[in-house]
């Protein structure tokens, strides 16, 4: 398995304009995350689902943001529009049923908007 | 809200000197403790801890937990440039939900 894909590895966008991040987990983990690290933060969880189904979204800063799982090998965050304070590098990880220690991480996309 | 405190935020050692590095946590419905490196790319997994007291190790690497106080430690014995890097703390309470620290920065200097 190559493990967690995340599309693109590098964005640079222009702010208002929209941003989706992509994230492919590895096949057979239920569960999928996105976090969000800046120096300022550290990793914070933006947002996780259960086999295709958001759990907990309490971590997604505000409307601008939203995520979406429509299949086991499949998820995008979105940001529109995007702001200067969304440069961040975004990871996206996933886990087997019951084996959080078991979350393998992406590679990150290391967000700009300027 | 689950808080992850990590210290200190960052250190410079020499190589050969052991190291300490501190997590404290508050989270509800606390199911584990975790410990990652981050180099330069995405966090590896190092540790994992449930119970109080008992002592993980991996080569150099040890780790201990003390759920009455709400703190672990890792340890770094004989410090290696290779051991430089960000070292993340996270609690996992409700849900499998993850909780970092701002994590520790180390530097090992020759």
């Amino acid at each position: 398995d190559a493990g967690v894909i995340q599309s693109p590895r590098h964005e640079v966008t222009e702010m208002g304009q929209e941003v989706t991040l992509r994230c492919k987990p590895i096949s057979g983990h239920d569960y999928l995350f996105w976090y969000r690290q800046t120096m300022m933060r550290g990793l914070e969880l933006l947002i996780y689902f259960n086999n295709n189904v958001p759990i907990d979204d309490s971590g997604m800063p505000e409307d601008r943001f939203s995520a979406k799982m429509p299949n086991a090998s499949f998820s995008t965050l979105k940001i529109q529009p995007s702001e200067p304070r969304d440069s961040a590098v975004y990871f996206c990880a996933s886990s087997p049923r019951g084996g959080i220690h078991e979350a393998f991480f992406g590679q990150g996309t290391r967000l700009t908007v300027v | 809200e689950d808080k992850v405190v990590q210290s200190p935020l960052s250190l410079v050692v020499h190589e050969g000197d052991t190291v300490t590095l501190n997590c404290s946590y508050e989270v509800t419905n606390f199911r584990s403790l975790l410990w990652y490196k981050q180099e330069k790319k995405a966090p590896t997994f190092l540790f994992m801890l449930t119970s109080s007291g008992i002592e993980k190790k991996s080569g150099r690497l040890s780790s201990i937990l003390d759920k009455k106080e709400l703190f672990s430690i890792l340890n770094i014995t004989a410090t290696q440039t290779g051991d430089s890097a960000v070292y993340l703390c996270a609690v996992e309470g409700l849900a499998s939900k993850l909780t970092f620290g701002t994590g520790t920065r180390l530097q090992v200097t020759l």
